[in-house]
């Protein structure tokens, strides 16, 4: 079993719709939970990241968490076209100061 | 203008040749990374360097092969030894507190597209 698991794409919906995007992961151990997003041919910018259980927002982005279930969530409301990307979750351990990455998921948000 | 520079953007090598991709950082930061990015796969991690002159191997470095001989510079050299070199290329870059076990953020450079001919 893969560390991170990340729902599989592509995406496509309407401007405004609400966006859900999850991964599951395997290691209790992780302890930080991050967002990124990657815009086409460009490096990942961090969008979001939380390391307890329960919900963050920022705007229109909300990252949720739910660690007994090794299940995290990246929900986008009022989705805009700009919002069109590839999202990237990814889980930090301190124990080797690593980043695993999920495979990604290409959203694209039509006008 | 602090950041991370990656060079050049776009690389084609003829098969059996090394290469070597440059990144740059002017953040300060301590740590720096290469990762590959595959079409349709997540990041993952070739090399790592948490201090000067001192590096790990990550996840894939078979046919790759690092230095860094200074804070700001770590270089990646694709061998003729890597089976499927062709590949997106992203370094990037954080700060670095031993001893913690606290996320710090890494930022990333713009990447380097390698297509091996």
């Amino acid at each position: 079993q893969k560390e991170v698991e990340q729902d599989p794409g592509p995406l496509s919906v309407p401007e405004g719709a609400i966006v859900s995007l999850n991964c599951t992961y395997s290691n209790s151990a992780f302890q930080y939970f991050m967002w990124y997003r990657q815009y086409s041919r460009k490096g990942p910018e961090l969008l979001m990241y939380t390391y307890s259980s329960g919900n963050k927002e920022d705007g229109r982005f909300t990252a949720q968490v739910d660690k007994s279930s090794k299940y995290i969530s990246l929900f986008i409301r009022d989705s805009q076209p700009s919002d069109s990307a590839t999202y990237l979750c990814a889980i930090f351990t301190g124990a080797n100061s690593k980043l695993t990455f999920g495979k990604g998921i290409t959203l694209s948000v039509r006008p | 203008d602090g950041g991370i520079t990656q060079s050049p953007k776009y690389l084609f090598r003829k098969e059996g040749q090394n290469v070597t991709l440059s990144c740059e950082q002017n953040l300060n930061h301590d740590a720096m990374y290469w990762y590959r990015q595959d079409p349709g796969q997540g990041l993952r991690l070739i090399y790592y360097s948490q201090i000067v002159n001192d590096f790990q191997k990550g996840d894939i470095a078979e046919g790759y092969s690092v230095s860094r001989e200074k804070k700001e510079s770590f270089p990646l050299t694709v061998t003729s030894a890597q089976k499927n070199p062709t590949a997106f290329y992203l370094c990037a870059s954080s700060i670095y507190l031993s001893g913690t076990s606290s996320y710090n953020e890494q930022f990333f450079g713009p990447g380097t597209r390698l297509t091996v001919l």
